[in-house]
């Protein structure tokens, strides 16, 4: 089966805080695609990141870091020094096989306070 | 604007009434996915498209769900016979199908109300 797991229903920070946003997935693939997403209250779905399974490299892009962990199923997202314009629903997806369709966590809404 | 585009953004309907929506891809993008999400939860696959060939229909797509994508470019969605549960938001993403994985973009996405 696959599955995307995000724990975190919501998450309130003052602005300025360090805060990770937790995904952990499941699937039997060898190869497969992982994703961010950040859904603002606009409602239009901005991408973030993709990584494939084969690369377990960190990657750090500005405020934003994503720490992929292939022994723990996890693929975290960290918004260093958070800011209000942070504030969003963002999700985590797994993408495989060749339809590449994406299967879904059911999102953690980040509310970055000033 | 070279991105996703969906028409209406919003529509409101009554029960039983026949809805359909509009997708404009990014142009060279050879894929189209159609989705469907609810308060608080993530998007749920409805059916995709590679070229004008529809490769994959959800089983959340009843048959009063129809989708097509005639020339290969823009695709449409109807909905026969509205409920009230068929009321969310309507997405649609484009990817570019290579050999290695691309992301998919999402347009802003049709929300519909049914009455």
């Amino acid at each position: 089966a696959q599955k995307v797991t995000q724990a975190q229903t919501e998450i309130s920070v003052v602005e300025k805080e360090d805060v990770t946003l937790d995904c952990v997935y499941e699937t039997r693939d060898t190869t497969y695609y992982l994703f961010w997403y950040k859904q603002p209250p606009s409602g239009e779905l901005v991408f973030l990141i993709r990584r494939n399974s084969f690369d377990e490299q960190n990657e750090i892009s500005g405020r934003y870091s994503w720490n992929f962990q292939k022994s723990t199923s996890s693929f975290n997202f960290t918004i260093t020094a958070s800011q209000v314009v942070d504030s969003a629903v963002y999700f985590c997806a797994l993408g495989n096989g060749n339809n590449r369709k994406l299967i879904w966590g059911l999102g953690t809404s980040l509310a970055v306070n000033p | 604007d070279t991105g996703v585009s969906q028409n209406p953004r919003h529509k409101i309907t009554k029960r039983g009434q026949n809805v359909t929506f509009r997708c404009d891809p990014i142009s060279e993008h050879n894929r189209l996915y159609w989705y469907r999400q609810t308060l608080g939860q993530g998007p749920e696959f409805l059916t995709y498209f590679q070229n004008e060939a529809q490769l994959e229909k959800s089983r959340l797509l009843s048959d009063r769900f129809s989708a097509e994508r005639p020339k290969g470019s823009f695709s449409t969605l109807e909905i026969q016979r509205t409920e009230q549960g068929d009321s969310a938001m309507y997405l649609c993403a484009s990817s570019l199908v290579l050999a290695a994985y691309n992301e998919q973009f999402f347009g802003p996405g049709t929300r519909l109300t049914v009455l």
